[in-house]
């Protein structure tokens, strides 16, 4: 089944402890993003890249890394999370740049 | 730069009822127009695209969005409600963003409309 797939799908954690959200995706596609989610303010899109060791910020990206070492994984890292950090993220693919987006479930995090 | 509005938070229909989820938008080139429905605890998923092929765009469930360049919108719209249309929908749009180094689609958000559909 063609998916695009996000773990974990809740994190808890305090101010300054490193996490990373993994996502990964089976239909090879070259474009993946992240975007974040917060209630009023629709989706804002933290990096996206277009294809693999190419990546670019978005709207939002302070505080956030990602990379793209393989085709089909996307992980995003914040390296010392603050509370203003607590959102839903999504991952999100598609075949190229401005094609239908194919989204992961989401990964509803707060940090304390 | 390119934005986008929904023009209503919250939309509220009875089912077997017209929908119409009203999305106006800004951007200097020719854009692309998605709309994306958000069921409760889902990821997004695509209802309709447009291109530029045709200006009324067909998409899944139902819906459809017409193309208003002179009005710039992008309305979505649906004959008859279904109460398992109720969801948050986001119109999106995409437009070339022109760097010293390239050019590349960053794709903007609406805040979103979230339908209600009483039976």
């Amino acid at each position: 089944e063609a998916q695009v797939t996000q773990n974990p799908r809740y994190l808890i954690t305090v101010t300054g402890k490193k996490l990373t959200v993994t996502c990964s995706q089976n239909m090879n596609h070259e474009y993946m993003s992240w975007y974040r989610q917060d209630p009023g303010l629709g989706l804002r899109q933290i990096y996206y890249s277009m294809n693999v060791e190419v990546t670019d910020k978005g709207d939002v990206p302070e505080g956030y890394k990602v990379s793209r070492k393989e085709k089909r994984n996307f992980p995003l890292i914040l390296e010392s999370p603050s509370p203003n950090q607590t959102s839903l993220y999504f991952c999100a693919s598609s075949f190229r740049e401005n094609e239908k987006l194919f989204f992961g479930s989401g990964t509803q995090l707060s940090v304390l | 730069a390119q934005s986008v509005t929904q023009l209503d938070s919250h939309v509220s229909v009875s089912e077997g009822t017209p929908v119409l989820l009203r999305c106006n938008y800004s951007s200097s080139y020719s854009p692309s127009l998605f709309w994306y429905v958000q069921h409760p605890n889902k990821g997004l998923q695509l209802l309709l695209k447009y291109t530029s092929a045709a200006t009324l765009v067909k998409g899944i469930n139902g819906f459809e969005a017409e193309f208003k360049k002179s009005e710039t919108s992008f309305h979505l719209t649906k004959p008859s409600a279904h109460m398992s249309d109720a969801a948050e929908y986001f119109c999106v749009v995409s437009d070339l963003d022109i760097s010293p180094t390239g050019g590349s689609y960053i794709p903007t958000f609406g805040r979103g409309t979230s339908l209600i559909v009483h039976p």
